[in-house]
C-alpha cells in the first residue's frame, strides 16, 4: 500500500466502451497526476492537477477525458480507445512541485480489444 | 523536450557483483529522482538530489548527482536477487517543476 489507491488493476475494454479509472490519495498531496506507460517507452504524462485545477494536458487525445472533484480524488474517462492506448496507467501524487517525488499508485492494466 | 538517456537499457549480473546505471541529458535538471519499479507495481522513490556534486546513499545504493547537473549515476554494491528490477531517472528541468521527465529506465536483473 503506497498511499495512493488505483482501480481497477485490470481493466479489458472494447473500442466501443466507455470505462472510468479511479485514483485516491489520502496523503494530504495537492497534486495530482496520470502517467501512460508503454512498452520500450518512457513514461508518459498526460494531465497534471493542482489544488484540482487542471494545469497540464500534454496534447492528449480527447478520448481521454480526466475528472479531478478534489484534492484526492482523480479520474480517467476513457472512450472509443484504440488498441495503441493498451498500456499501464499509473497515477501519482506529490505535495507542491514533483522537485522532491512522487507517490504513485500500483496502475491500472489496461488491454483494448 | 528535455531528453533523459538512461544506460544500459538491460543488465543482467550474478548475485554479489557491483553494477553502475547512468542517466544523462542535455539539459540541467533542477533536481533529480531515481524510482524502481517492479512487475505489475507503480515506481518507487528511492532518493531525490539537488544539489550539483551531491552523493546520498540507501544501504548498498549510492546515487551521484553530476556538478554540472546533467547527469546521475546509481552504484549498487554487492546486488541481491531483491534488487531486480527496472530503474527509472527523471528530471525536474527549470520552472516546469510540476512535470517530470522519465527515461525509459534500466531493467536490472540479479541471479542468485
Amino acid at each position: 500500500e503506497t498511499g495512493v489507491t488505483q482501480t481497477p488493476r485490470h481493466l479489458v475494454m472494447g473500442m466501443t466502451n466507455k470505462k472510468s479509472l479511479k485514483c485516491e490519495q489520502h496523503l494530504g498531496h495537492n497534486a495530482m497526476y496520470w502517467y501512460k506507460q508503454s512498452a520500450k517507452k518512457p513514461l508518459e504524462l498526460m494531465f497534471v492537477y493542482n489544488f484540482k485545477e487542471q494545469t497540464e494536458n500534454n496534447s492528449v487525445p480527447s478520448r481521454f477525458s480526466p475528472e479531478c472533484p478534489n484534492s484526492s480524488h482523480l479520474f480517467l474517462h476513457l472512450h472509443t480507445l484504440q488498441p495503441e492506448d493498451s498500456a499501464l496507467y499509473l497515477c501519482a501524487s506529490s505535495q507542491d512541485t514533483g522537485n522532491y517525488g512522487y507517490t504513485f499508485g500500483s496502475g491500472t492494466r489496461l488491454t483494448v480489444v | 523536450t528535455q531528453l533523459l538517456e538512461q544506460s544500459p537499457q538491460f543488465l543482467s549480473i550474478q548475485e554479489g557483483e557491483n553494477l553502475t546505471v547512468y542517466c544523462n541529458s542535455s539539459s540541467v535538471f533542477s533536481s533529480l529522482q531515481w524510482y524502481r519499479q517492479e512487475p505489475g507495481e507503480g515506481p518507487v522513490l528511492l532518493v531525490t538530489v539537488v544539489t550539483g556534486g551531491e552523493v546520498k546513499k540507501l544501504k548498498r545504493l549510492t546515487f551521484q548527482f553530476g556538478d554540472a547537473r546533467k547527469d546521475s549515476s546509481l552504484h549498487i554494491t554487492a546486488a541481491q536477487p531483491g534488487d531486480t528490477g527496472l530503474y527509472l531517472c527523471a528530471g525536474a528541468f527549470g520552472g516546469s517543476n510540476y512535470k517530470l521527465t522519465f527515461g525509459k529506465g534500466t531493467l536490472l536483473t540479479v541471479n542468485p
